[in-house]
C-alpha cells in the first residue's frame, strides 16, 4: 500500500516556466513532508519541506505548498532552469519517536532549452 | 565530513550468492535507514536503526535479507541468497534529529544474473 503517492512519472516544461510537482498522502498521522532531488548516478538530496502546521514554505526559487484536507502537497520551481533536470521524490513521517521517511515513487522533470 | 559513505557503489553476482553492502553514516547521526530504488516502488524503506538498534524492519522483503550496525559508524545490509529480483539500486542514509531530514549515501547498484 503506497502512502505517498506521486501519479505524474514525468512532467516536460520549458526554460523559464514554472514546474509543478504533485503528491497525494494517505496516512493523516503524517506531520512533516519534504522534498528530494535526485540525479542520475546520486543519491537524493534534501531540497525543502514544511511542517504541517503551516501550509506553505519557501525557499528562493522553490516553494512548498501543503493543502491537509486534500492530503496533497506540490513542489513548485520558478523559474525552472535546464539544472533541475531531476527526479524529485515528495517524503513524509508521522514524526514521534520515529523519524522515518516514507517515499513516493518519483516524478521525472525535464527542463527543456 | 565526507557525507554518508556506501561500498561498493556498483556490485554484479550471480544468484544464489551472498552480497554485503556496506554504509558508514555521518559522524554523530543516530538513526540510519537502508532504503531500495526500484521503479515500481520508488524509494523502498527497508529498515531503520536508531542508536545502533533496528527499530522497525517491516520492510525488509524476507528471511533473505538481514542488516546490522554493531557500531555507531557502521552498518551491513545482506542478502543470502541473492535472486535476480533484488536487482535494485540499495541506497543508506543516516540522520540526527530532530527534524526527519536524511543524508544519503551514493547508492550501490545491484545486479544479480
Amino acid at each position: 500500500d503506497q502512502q505517498v503517492k506521486q501519479n505524474s512519472p514525468s512532467l516536460s516544461v520549458q526554460e523559464g516556466r514554472i514546474s509543478i510537482l504533485n503528491c497525494d498522502y494517505t496516512n493523516s498521522m503524517f506531520d512533516y513532508f519534504l522534498w528530494y532531488k535526485k540525479y542520475p548516478a546520486e543519491g537524493p538530496t534534501f531540497l525543502i519541506s514544511i511542517s504541517s502546521i503551516k501550509d506553505k514554505n519557501e525557499d528562493g526559487r522553490f516553494t512548498v505548498f501543503l493543502n491537509k484536507s486534500a492530503k496533497h502537497l506540490s513542489l513548485h520551481i520558478v523559474p525552472s532552469q535546464p539544472g533541475d533536470s531531476a527526479v524529485y521524490f515528495c517524503a513524509a513521517s508521522a514524526g514521534g519517536a520515529t523519524n522515518k521517511l516514507i517515499f513516493g515513487t518519483g516524478t521525472l522533470l525535464a527542463v527543456q532549452p | 565530513d565526507a557525507g554518508v559513505i556506501q561500498s561498493p557503489r556498483h556490485e554484479v553476482t550471480e544468484m544464489g550468492q551472498e552480497v554485503t553492502l556496506r554504509c558508514k553514516p555521518i559522524s554523530g547521526h543516530n538513526s540510519l535507514f537502508w532504503y531500495r530504488q526500484t521503479m515500481m516502488r520508488g524509494l523502498e524503506l527497508l529498515i531503520y536503526f536508531n542508536n545502533n538498534v533496528p527499530i522497525d524492519d517491516s520492510g525488509m522483503p524476507e528471511d533473505r535479507f538481514s542488516a546490522k550496525m554493531p557500531n555507531a559508524s557502521f552498518s551491513t545490509l545482506k542478502i543470502q541468497p541473492s535472486e535476480p529480483r533484488d536487482s535494485a539500486v540499495y541506497f543508506c542514509a543516516s540522520s540526527l534529529g530532530p527534524g526527519p531530514e536524511a543524508f544519503f549515501g551514493q547508492g550501490t547498484r545491484l545486479t544479480v544474473v
